[in-house]
């Protein structure tokens, strides 16, 4: 199975300040198709998983610009330019490359 | 707007059985793959089993071949997963999720349904 790293596991933020998450996949995510299947999720507590960020840096309807995805191969960021309190909860990256599809351990974003 | 309602979670024993059901609305049900994904506090979040459209085909993550089975009701708009030989390691708060179009992983989730296996 494809093993998804996440750093840090941690992030305490000041609100108004950038966040950055990284993601780093065991083997490369680029499909016969040429697509990389990389996404990124939200979980605010209390909640289920929401899509942010598909195909490594294409945003969901409704997902504030703040939030941006990058990276190609094995490695992928997740970046929050400013922070507001609505951001807390755990991030998750996911590929949907090669089954099983399969999810970094998740970051826990919270308010300095 | 796209919902997702799952029910059937409980608390079962070790060996016992549970169908976990998801009722989808607001899209054509028949249009999309459509999958479960289980969250536990010692395995995070785990992809369980796809089906496809027209259900068949079925795709199923190696450990849990054999005793779960995903299906589905397209008259109904529902989808289903029965588990069979239940292990207290399948405690988990399971999420049925829409796979989005062209980009694999799924693009809306359910609310979740708590399924606790203990004697």
């Amino acid at each position: 199975d494809v093993v998804m790293t996440q750093s840090p596991l941690s992030l305490p933020v000041t609100l108004g300040q950038p966040a950055s998450i990284s993601c780093r996949s065991s083997q490369g995510l680029v499909d016969s198709g040429g697509n990389t299947f990389l996404n990124w999720f939200q979980q605010r507590p209390g909640q289920s998983p929401r899509r942010l960020i598909y195909k490594v840096s294409d945003r969901d309807s409704g997902v504030p610009d703040r939030f941006s995805g990058s990276g190609s191969g094995t490695d992928f960021t997740l970046k929050i330019s400013r922070v507001e309190p609505e951001d807390v909860g755990v991030y998750y990256c996911m590929q949907g490359t090669h089954w099983p599809w399969t999810f970094g351990q998740g970051t826990k974003v919270e308010i300095k | 707007e796209v919902q997702l309602v799952e029910s059937g979670g409980g608390l079962v024993q070790p060996g016992g059985s549970l169908r976990l059901s998801c009722a989808a609305s607001g899209f054509t049900f028949s249009g999309y793959w459509m999958s479960w994904v289980r969250q536990s506090p010692g395995k995070g979040l785990e992809w369980v089993a796809i089906i496809r459209q027209d259900g068949s085909e079925k795709i199923y993550v190696d450990s849990l071949k054999g005793r779960f089975t995903i299906s589905r009701d397209n008259a109904r708009n529902s989808l289903y997963l029965q588990m069979n030989s239940l292990r207290v390691e399948d405690t988990a708060v399971y999420y049925c999720a829409r796979v989005a179009r062209g980009a694999a992983g799924g693009d809306f989730w359910g609310q979740g349904t708590l399924v606790t296996v203990s004697s």
